[in-house]
């Protein structure tokens, strides 16, 4: 079947535009994640929607980011104003439930210039 | 913050070699474990997923201990072969969020 979906799959931009990012999660589940994996750092996650509920936004880098679900399937991830320091790739993964295994989209990697 | 440790950072054996890494995690609090292998240009994919103290996981080649009491987990290749050169992540379930370690990069050299 399908799996997880993201796009675009690259995205240069300039510094101070707004982008956003899309991810198609697997059909069912119902936890979703966003993280970003800057040049030689590890995962960092970003944020999580079980559901149709209220997301936790604390792990959002800054109030530039936001991410929404709409009708419990497609997420979108937008980035105002984007700094170069937004540069990195975005990865969505989806699962069952929340905490269960994850299954990953193909990522999108963000340039910011 | 939370702090996931994984060691060695890197590691480079010769095919038919057994081989093991660490990941350490706070004893408290704990849900579950996960470990995934991050080949170079395809997606992070899940190996494991851990629950139980005393948990041992096994796929092919390939098995995962868990102690929660103490925090840590190992992952152990049995016979490397270059196919499973990647980078091996685990990752620390709170309820809420995901932790990930910086991983460990495996070279397996034929």
């Amino acid at each position: 079947g399908a799996g997880v979906s993201q796009s675009p799959s690259n995205k240069v931009t300039e510094k101070g535009k707004d982008v956003e990012l899309r991810c198609d999660p697997i059909s069912g589940h119902t936890a979703l994640y966003w993280y970003r994996q800057s040049l030689g750092q590890g995962l960092e996650f970003l944020i999580y929607f079980q559901g149709n509920s209220a997301p936790d936004k604390s792990g959002l880098p800054s109030d530039r980011f936001s991410a929404e679900r709409t009708g419990g399937s497609v997420s979108t991830l937008t980035i105002q104003r984007t700094q170069q320091e937004d540069s990195a790739v975005y990865l969505c993964a989806s699962s069952d439930y929340r905490g269960q295994k994850q299954y990953f989209g193909p990522g999108t990697r963000l340039t910011v210039t | 913050i939370l702090n996931v440790e994984q060691s060695p950072q890197s590691l480079h054996v010769q095919e038919g070699d057994s081989t093991n890494f660490t990941c350490s995690f706070p004893s408290s609090n704990f849900y579950a474990l996960h470990w995934y292998r991050w080949e170079t240009a395809k997606s992070p994919e899940a190996l494991f997923v851990m629950t139980l103290n005393g948990d041992e996981k096994k796929k092919g080649r390939i098995s995962a201990t868990l102690n929660t009491k103490e925090g840590y987990s190992y992952l152990y290749i049995k016979g490397s072969q270059p196919e499973d050169s990647a980078t091996y992540l685990c990752a620390f379930w709170t309820g809420n969020q995901f932790y990930f370690g910086t991983g460990t990069s495996l070279t397996v050299i034929p």
